[in-house]
């Protein structure tokens, strides 16, 4: 079983739907938990992070992490075409210095006009 | 450059071919990571330098995987002997701060085919 969990989709929605995109963990000492967007043939562009656990808002897009649950989401509000890609969530500790960052496998988003 | 540089875009090997691919970091960067990405999956984490200092290699896969960053700047990933398996994408990230994660960037990577 990976340390990450991510359901790959892909997730097609109607422009200006709500899009909810999810990922579970197993190792209770993750800290960070971050998102990722991907385009095609593109290297991945932080979109948000949140350290240990509530929500955070950056405009369109909704971090939230549960930590009882071992479970984040990412909710992007009014989706747009432009916001289809591969969006990737990632988790490393905290405890000072460098730390590995775990990827999910990723979920293809696709937002149709 | 204002971003993470990498090259080859694109590179073909046949199997058995030693390959080697570059990263230039933005500059001043002093952390520089590689991540291995194959298809349809997340990045998996390969090796760590903070400046010339190779502090963890625990994700290359074999020893035929070898990286280097001698003056503290540009990170060069050879594979030696390539296989089927190892065609990937090779991401490179790079960091103001020491071990940082939330502020790297990454590169556009390198697409490896062994054919």
């Amino acid at each position: 079983q990976k340390e990450v969990e991510q359901d790959p989709g892909p997730l097609s929605v109607p422009e200006g739907a709500i899009v909810s995109l999810n990922c579970t963990y197993s190792n209770s000492a993750f800290q960070y938990f971050m998102w990722y967007r991907q385009y095609s043939r593109k290297g991945p562009e932080l979109l948000m992070y949140t350290y240990s656990s509530g929500n955070k808002e950056d405009g369109r897009f909704t971090a939230q992490v549960d930590k009882s649950s071992k479970y984040i989401s990412l909710f992007i509000r009014d989706s747009q075409p432009s916001d289809s890609a591969t969006y990737l969530c990632a988790m490393f500790n905290s405890g000072g210095g460098y730390n590995k960052l775990i990827f999910g496998a990723g979920t293809r988003l696709a937002v149709h006009p | 450059g204002a971003g993470v540089s990498q090259s080859p875009r694109y590179k073909v090997a046949k199997r058995g071919q030693d390959v080697a691919l570059r990263c230039d970091p933005i500059s001043g960067h002093v952390s520089l990571f590689w991540y291995q990405q194959a298809l349809g999956q997340g990045p998996e984490f390969l090796t760590y330098f903070q400046n010339e200092a190779q502090l963890d290699k625990s994700g290359l896969p074999s020893d035929r995987f070898f990286a280097e960053r001698p003056e503290g700047s540009v990170s060069t990933l050879k594979i030696q002997r390539t296989q089927q398996e190892d065609s990937a994408v090779y991401l490179c990230a790079s960091s103001p701060s020491w071990g940082s994660n939330t502020e790297a960037f990454f590169g556009q990577g390198t697409r490896l085919t062994v054919v």
